[in-house]
């Protein structure tokens, strides 16, 4: 069984500052790792995914993550946010044995981009 | 590529009505598809997970008299919600994979039941 821990509730941050949102997970088999955006309103959009190879995983919007296996990591980063930033945002993960590739969600972080 | 539409995309009914809410993939075949129930301010529950031709597989908890999953053909999945009540109410999401490892989401489903 996996679970994920999204760090922080809430982060704010001001515009063109760099944001780190921090997220972790357990799982006893190798896993599959996504961070997905959601606007108000809408569905979930894909960021960005880790599946194997290369642990520096680049996105969509200027986001990147970092895979770190020892810790057990995969914090999303961007060097300089936008107001258009703002949104919730979700690690998930799935086991790569899982059949239909199920996802185990994180708690989400509320990213509130200030001017 | 990898568009998922959802329909309705809001809706509003009456106590002991029924509601069906359609998930489609545009650009390619889904395999699998996954319904989700998402409260304010809170994560997405996985409610069920469904393949075409075959019964759906419900979370443990979730009703499945309730919640009827249909997954017609590799592009269309429909929730029905029965009898419907004030509880019901949420935003349901559902999400569409071609290969088992990268999940799509439709822009959600908004339903208020009066």
């Amino acid at each position: 069984a996996q679970s994920v821990t999204q760090l922080d509730s809430q982060v704010p941050v001001f515009e063109e500052a760099p944001v780190e949102l921090r997220c972790n997970y357990s799982s006893s088999v190798s896993v599959y790792l996504f961070w997905y955006v959601q606007y108000p309103n809408q569905g979930l959009q894909l960021l960005l995914k880790y599946l194997s190879g290369s642990t520096l995983v680049k996105g969509i919007n200027g986001f990147e993550a970092e895979f770190n296996k020892s810790q057990t990591s995969f914090h999303l980063r961007k060097p300089s946010v936008h107001i258009s930033d703002t949104a919730e945002y979700f690690c998930a993960v799935s086991g790569i044995y899982n059949q239909g590739g199920k996802l185990i969600f994180g708690q989400g972080t509320e990213l509130s981009v200030k001017p | 590529g990898a568009v998922v539409s959802q329909h309705p995309s809001r809706v509003i009914c009456k106590s002991g009505t029924s509601v069906k809410i359609e998930c489609r993939s545009l650009d390619f075949q889904a395999t699998t598809m996954f319904w989700y129930r998402q409260f304010p301010k809170q994560s997405l529950m996985l409610m069920a997970t469904s393949n075409e031709g075959s019964k759906a597989t419900y979370e443990q908890g979730v009703e499945k008299d309730k919640f009827l999953i249909n997954h017609a053909s590799l592009t269309l999945s429909t929730l029905t919600v029965t009898s419907a009540h004030p509880e019901d109410s949420s935003f349901y999401i559902c999400s569409a994979t071609e290969t088992a490892d990268t999940q799509y989401f439709g822009p959600g489903t908004r339903l208020t039941v009066l």
